[in-house]
């Protein structure tokens, strides 16, 4: 079967950095996807990586080992208002979004 | 005007009501979808629409009944639900389907709660 895992909690302080794991067994692999999530709004995108390494975008950044079937999202200088669910998704063989049950970051002051 | 937008937010219903969820995206997209997110879990692919035809089912129950009447309208029909139908029901568009790179737009959802 396909799976996405990721941790289901993690809890950072603010202005450090914080490193949110993904891995995936898909049948296929056409893009890996984050998004973030704060409670009661609407997924939005963060990154996409198709190829291997690292894609930054300001503070986010997200790597991606296709070999090990492996990512992760960096967040540095952690802000109170990065506190938010992240979600992991992998595109399959069919363009079908698999997704992860996503990450709360908790950020403490 | 956010890019896709869903009505109502929140939404309680008994289990022998009949209620629909709708959809609008504003962003030009030919793809539409209905997810399922309950807590602490994935989010659950229900249906999709291409072009307004459904090209996606993943084995949904009867009770949940689409209709994709144009590219930018998506609705969700309900009809005698059970309480673990209860979840965050949420719209999502994107440019087309097959592409890798597309992402998806996502409404803020309906807080659905079966009584």
């Amino acid at each position: 079967g396909q799976n996405i895992d990721q941790p289901t909690e993690m809890t950072a302080t603010e202005g450090a950095i914080v490193q949110i794991n993904c891995t995936y067994q898909t049948s296929g692999f056409n893009g890996l996807f984050w998004y973030q999530q704060h409670a009661g709004e609407a997924p939005t995108f963060l990154s996409y990586n198709v190829l291997d390494g690292l894609e930054e975008k300001g503070r986010f950044s997200s790597f991606l080992s296709r070999s090990k079937g492996y990512s992760y999202l960096l967040l540095k200088e952690l802000q109170m208002k990065d506190s938010a669910s992240y979600l992991c998704a992998v595109k399959d063989s069919n363009y079908q979004l698999i997704w992860g049950a996503g990450t709360k970051l908790i950020i403490k002051p | 005007e956010t890019g896709v937008t869903q009505t109502p937010r929140h939404l309680v219903m008994g289990m022998t009501n009949k209620k629909s969820l709708k959809c609008e995206q504003h962003l030009g997209h030919n793809a539409m979808y209905w997810y399922k997110q309950s807590a602490k879990k994935p989010l659950e692919l229900m249906f999709v629409y291409s072009l307004e035809e459904r090209v996606e089912n993943n084995s949904v129950p009867s009770r949940f009944s689409p209709e994709c009447p144009n590219s930018s309208h998506l609705f969700l029909h309900l009809h005698t639900l059970q309480p673990e139908d209860s979840a965050l029901y949420l719209c999502a568009s994107s440019q087309e389907i097959g592409q890798g790179s597309t992402e998806a737009f996502f409404g803020q959802g309906t807080r659905l709660t079966v009584v």
